[in-house]
């Protein structure tokens, strides 16, 4: 089973730009999170896709959108880049049952905002 | 705001020691608690999900209990070894309409020493 793919892996954008990360989840997972982590701070949770909705919103200002494809497919955008946006983005994919499951994650996409 | 605490934030042990860190969390909307391991250059990886009080969890040399009703969690490493050195992360999920977030800790980094 193949992993969760994010693309691209690396990214520098100049501040004013907006970017677009994507996702590709584990076939037959239909949860797909977003995490940012900057320096000093832990994975900051961003939102969480299910079923092409947004479930669960993290405390992120507006320029921060997603969205998710029938094929569970995620993808993010940041518009009007900040340098403070600079960040390593994590995806996860989660299967959905009747208990709690493990995020699969990818290797995330390290944006860097000069 | 939830607040998941991870104590110590770093720690150095020497190969064959054994080691404990804690994750404390909200003992209110208590859902699930995961553990991540996070190696350099790697995704994070799921080590347990834990949601009963009083489980516990084992995985080789790596074991997890869990506290629902004080709000806390340990995970032991016996007899540490080089390749354990990482990045630890406990993650709480409240459950209910939040139930696709899970709010991470700063993460416990572990540095074995040959």
């Amino acid at each position: 089973k193949a992993g969760v793919t994010q693309t691209p892996r690396y990214l520098i954008k100049t501040r004013g730009q907006q970017v677009t990360l994507s996702c590709s989840p584990i076939s037959g997972h239909r949860s797909v999170s977003w995490y940012q982590q900057t320096p000093g701070q832990g994975l900051q949770f961003l939102f969480e896709y299910f079923s092409e909705t947004q479930r669960n919103k993290g405390n992120f200002p507006g320029r921060f959108s997603g969205r998710q494809f029938s094929n569970s497919r995620s993808e993010m955008n940041v518009s009007t880049l900040e340098l403070g946006d600079s960040a390593l983005y994590l995806c996860a994919s989660r299967e959905i049952g009747t208990h709690d499951t493990e995020a699969f994650f990818g290797q995330g996409t390290r944006l860097t905002v000069v | 705001i939830l607040n998941v605490e991870q104590s110590p934030q770093s720690l150095h042990v020497q190969e064959g020691d054994s080691t404990n860190f804690t994750c404390s969390f909200p003992s209110s909307n208590f859902y699930a608690l995961h553990w991540y391991r996070w190696e350099t250059a790697k995704s994070p990886e799921a080590l347990f999900v834990m949601t009963l009080n009083g489980d516990e969890k084992k995985k080789g040399r790596i074991s997890a209990t869990l506290n629902t009703k004080e709000g806390y969690s340990y995970l032991y490493i016996k007899g540490s070894q080089p390749e354990d050195s990482a990045t630890y992360l406990c993650a709480f999920n409240a459950g209910g309409t939040s139930y696709g977030k899970l709010t991470f800790g700063q993460g416990t980094i572990l540095t074995v020493h040959p």
